[in-house]
């Protein structure tokens, strides 16, 4: 069964200063791989989408995210973090033997000092 | 365009009671996902359907939950009767179609107090 393990529960950065979220997958395949950024009271948001081809993939809000088969890794970074970056961020891998159906992390809560 | 709607956004009640929670996705979605997601967890998926039929509810714990998409369209997702461990934000989502071509839109979600 495919899983998704965010190891870090809680982040704190410096305005300005960059950020790199962990993100580790297990599936058998291929992954099809997601961030998605979750604010105060608001659904989700996907950020970025790795599906295939080149590793680095870019997103909105100047986030990318760079897949390691090698690691089964998928982290995503910022060069410079706003406050308003603050926010809970989960990782997912989507099942493509069942189209659609994608499982989170549990999720790493950014805080943004000033 | 409107996002995916969703009602009540708070709900709390007592342990047994029944509640139930709508969701009207993005017009022309034919995919519609119902999401639980408990504190300090990521969304788990509940069911999915396409158009007005199920797709996978695997997850989706028969005995009290329940869930339909009359005319393929809205949807109700319905506990009865409710647990304290029920207690969770219920996401609903919308797609154009089930693969991962494109992209899921979430709703803000119904937070539901089992007391």
């Amino acid at each position: 069964a495919q899983s998704v393990t965010q190891p870090d529960i809680h982040i704190t950065v410096s305005e300005g200063a960059s950020l790199e979220l962990r993100c580790n997958y297990s599936y058998g395949a291929t992954p099809y791989l997601f961030w998605y950024v979750q604010s105060p009271g608001q659904g989700l948001q996907l950020l970025l989408k790795y599906f295939s081809g080149d590793t680095l993939v870019q997103g909105i809000k100047g986030f990318e995210a760079e897949f390691k088969r090698s690691q089964s890794s998928f982290n995503l970074r910022k060069p410079s973090v706003h406050w308003s970056d603050a926010a809970e961020y989960f990782c997912a891998v989507g099942d493509n033997t069942n189209a659609g159906k994608s499982t989170f992390g549990d999720g790493t809560t950014l805080t943004v000092k000033p | 365009e409107a996002g995916v709607a969703q009602s009540p956004r708070y709900k709390i009640i007592e342990k047994r009671q029944s509640v139930a929670f709508w969701c009207n996705p993005i017009s022309g979605h034919a995919t519609l996902y119902w999401y639980q997601q408990i504190l300090g967890q990521g969304p788990k998926l509940l069911i999915q359907f396409q158009n007005n039929g199920v797709v996978d509810d695997s997850q989706l714990p028969k005995d009290r939950f329940s869930a339909e998409r009359l005319k393929g369209v809205d949807s109700t997702l319905k506990i009865q009767p409710a647990k304290l461990e029920d207690s969770a934000v219920y996401l609903c989502a919308s797609s154009l179609d089930p693969t991962f071509t494109y992209e899921q839109y979430f709703g803000p979600g119904t937070r539901l107090t089992v007391t």
